[in-house]
């Protein structure tokens, strides 16, 4: 079983919908979590980074760890054509590497 | 802030030569760097991590002799493809960190083995 499991995807929604991108975990010393966002042939890009359990909102983003039942997510509001990409979630448990998922690829469409 | 280049963006060679990859982040001091292969529609595969001034830790099935990893200075880390053979063909992208958990990636390398 793989320490981070990652809804696979891939995700199509129309212009302006709620997405919603799910990450669960097995790793109880997990404490940072991050989201990324990998457009096609580029490098990952800091979304969002949030510590422990809680809400941290960023814009349109929203990021949200439930500790407790060992479940993240990213909402995106209003979603948008440029928002189609390939979304990561990672997290670590100290300063050190992080663990990722396989990605899950959102398709927005005008 | 928090960003990182990395030089060429893409190469291509002949089998058999080596292949230098350099990573530097521009803003920042990175305590960590990390490199990783990503496959077509695959997720990223990490295939090492660098300190500045010691030797890199290669992840399980990594071959040092074959990668290898210099981090020179807070701000720049190479990886060399030795003797490259078109099974190395991959996209190649560096991460930098700094005392925070968050990693900030590069742009990637295109790598093409003829």
């Amino acid at each position: 079983q793989k320490e981070v499991e990652q809804d696979p995807g891939p995700l199509s929604v129309p212009e302006g919908a709620i997405v919603s991108l799910n990450c669960t975990y097995s790793n109880s010393a997990f404490q940072y979590f991050m989201w990324y966002r990998q457009y096609s042939r580029k490098g990952p890009e800091l979304l969002m980074y949030t510590y422990s359990s809680g809400n941290k909102e960023d814009g349109r983003f929203t990021a949200q760890v439930d500790k407790s039942s060992k479940y993240i997510s990213l909402f995106i509001r209003d979603s948008q054509p440029s928002d189609s990409a390939t979304y990561l979630c990672a997290m670590s448990s100290n300063a050190g590497k992080s663990t990722f998922g396989d990605g899950t690829t959102l398709t927005v469409k005008p | 802030g928090a960003v990182v280049s990395q030089h060429p963006s893409r190469v291509i060679c002949k089998s058999g030569t080596s292949v230098k990859i350099e990573c530097r982040s521009l803003d920042f001091q990175a305590t960590t760097m990390f490199w990783y292969r990503q496959f077509p529609k695959q997720s990223l595969m990490l295939m090492a991590t660098s300190n500045e001034g010691s030797k890199a830790t290669y992840e399980q099935g990594v071959e040092k002799d074959k990668f290898l990893i210099n981090h020179a200075s807070l701000t720049l880390s190479t990886l060399t493809v030795t003797s490259a053979h078109p099974e190395d063909s991959s996209f190649y992208i560096c991460s930098a960190q700094q005392e925070e958990v968050a990693q900030y990636f590069g742009p990637g390398t295109r790598l093409t083995v003829l």
